[in-house]
């Protein structure tokens, strides 16, 4: 959905390197999401944050950091990458006004950490 | 943990026949939402099915829904190359977070 864009699209890295991926969008949701995704294990939830003062840990935040610098912003860090987390990463949003959202994924952002 | 599970795991037909994998769940649900996912591509929402309803369609999707068997299918019917994807199962337990399943690959042969 081009409404949510992630930079870099692709990155490789190196094992201890700090490492921040962003998010953006334009579609005025208050809810962002983090996932990773691994081969036959879909999709993971690692930070959510439903306004910019409210940040939540998902089921796998550990090694991983956020940071939402306004409505439309929020991005993921990496402090010290460490090989197995490499994965695709996507970013998505949710309508805050919906009973029932769905939500709206960015392309994903591909990284190896070697 | 994962909530979701598909399956089957993969799914191989012919154009023009018909495509159903099915998702099992363990918790109660708000809402189960099915999404497809092309090839290292961002997932787009297909459907959103709602825990008092049974049955929904849209276009040639059509998504049943078993609260008292935690489970879902998704039938799309005369396929084409077009719905060479991955499709995931998504339940959304009242907390505006969703649970994704592991998915289903759909190969559509020509």
């Amino acid at each position: 959905d081009a409404d949510v864009t992630q930079t870099p699209r692709n990155r490789i890295t190196k094992t201890g390197k700090r490492i921040m991926l962003e998010c953006s969008q334009t579609k005025g949701h208050d809810r962002m999401y983090w996932y990773r995704q691994d081969p036959g294990l879909g999709l993971r939830l690692i930070y959510y944050s439903f306004d910019v003062k409210d940040i939540n840990k998902g089921e796998i935040s550990d090694g991983y950091s956020v940071s939402r610098q306004a409505q439309a912003k929020f991005s993921l860090s990496l402090e010290s990458a460490i090989p197995n987390q490499t994965a695709l990463y996507f970013c998505a949003t949710s309508d805050q006004g919906q009973v029932y959202p769905r939500q709206f994924f960015g392309p994903g952002t591909r990284l190896t950490v070697l | 943990s994962q909530q979701g599970e598909e399956d089957p795991q993969a799914l191989s037909i012919q154009e023009g026949e018909n495509a159903t994998m099915n998702c099992s769940y363990k918790t109660s649900i708000n809402n189960l939402q099915w999404y497809r996912q092309n090839s290292g591509r961002g997932l787009v929402h297909l459907i959103l099915i709602r825990s008092n309803e049974r049955e929904k369609h849209s276009g040639r999707l059509r998504v049943t829904l078993d609260t008292s068997k935690k489970s879902s299918s998704l039938l799309i019917t005369a396929s084409r190359a077009a719905d060479t994807a991955s499709y995931f199962c998504a339940t959304d337990a009242s907390d505006y977070k969703l649970s994704f399943g592991a998915g289903t690959t759909v190969t559509v042969r020509a």
